[in-house]
């Protein structure tokens, strides 16, 4: 079946725009991720959405940023006046909702170029 | 909270050979962990999970790993590498006060030499 898909593939933007990700989760998927990966590093947890409770925005690092998800199904992540240092791999993930342990399925990633 | 060291930012190995990637975790709790497999201009794929079941887990393209709680470890291994092998590995624990959580080490790069 289809996996996470995301889009764009890749966007190029001027520091102080604003660019919106979007991210089409698993049908059935009920939990939803956001991680960004800057190169040479690991992933960093920016945000979770699980059904209709209260995302968990821990690991988003500024107020410029911010994510919605409507219902179980498609998600934005918007970042407001990027900076240089917004430049990374953004990576969109869903799961079923397992207590054994969640697993993970991720989409090809956005890569945003701030210019 | 949760942290992970992967030891070796990038490993190389020949055709044949074993391959070995190294991962420790700190946890205070019971750790689930993952290692994903990044393939260039691709996105994660879970290559085994452990999560309190057998200590020897067995994933995806002959890869294993086996959970020491001694060690705090959780050491990737394949008995004989393949050219197909060849890309980025993360080792991942949950957080254990929200299992959905992960925390990634900063990867290992593979290489395999023909």
């Amino acid at each position: 079946g289809a996996g996470v898909s995301q889009s764009p593939s890749n966007k190029v933007t001027e520091k102080g725009k604003d660019v919106e990700l979007r991210c089409d989760p698993i049908s059935g998927h009920t939990a939803l991720y956001w991680y960004r990966q800057r190169l040479g590093q690991g992933l960093e947890f920016l945000i979770y959405f699980q059904g209709n409770s209260a995302p968990d925005k821990s690991g988003l690092p500024s107020d410029r940023f911010s994510a919605e998800r409507t219902g179980e199904s498609v998600s934005t992540l918007t970042i407001q006046r990027t900076q240089q240092e917004d430049s990374a791999v953004y990576l969109c993930a869903s799961s079923t909702f397992d207590r054994r342990g969640y697993e993970q399925y991720f989409g090809p990633g956005t890569r945003l170029t701030v210019t | 909270a949760q942290s992970v060291t992967q030891l070796g930012s990038h490993v190389s190995v020949s055709e044949g050979a074993l391959v070995l990637l190294r991962c420790n975790y700190s946890s205070s709790v019971p750790p689930y962990l993952f290692w994903y497999v990044q393939y260039p201009n691709q996105g994660l794929q879970l290559l085994l999970k452990y999560t309190s079941a057998a200590t020897l887990v067995k994933g995806i393209n002959g890869f294993e790993a086996e959970f020491k709680k001694s060690e705090t470890s959780f050491h990737l291994t394949k008995p004989s590498a393949h050219m197909s092998d060849a890309a980025e590995y993360f080792c991942a624990v949950s957080d254990g006060g929200s299992n959905y959580k992960l925390t990634f080490g900063k990867g290992t790069l593979l290489t395999v030499n023909p």
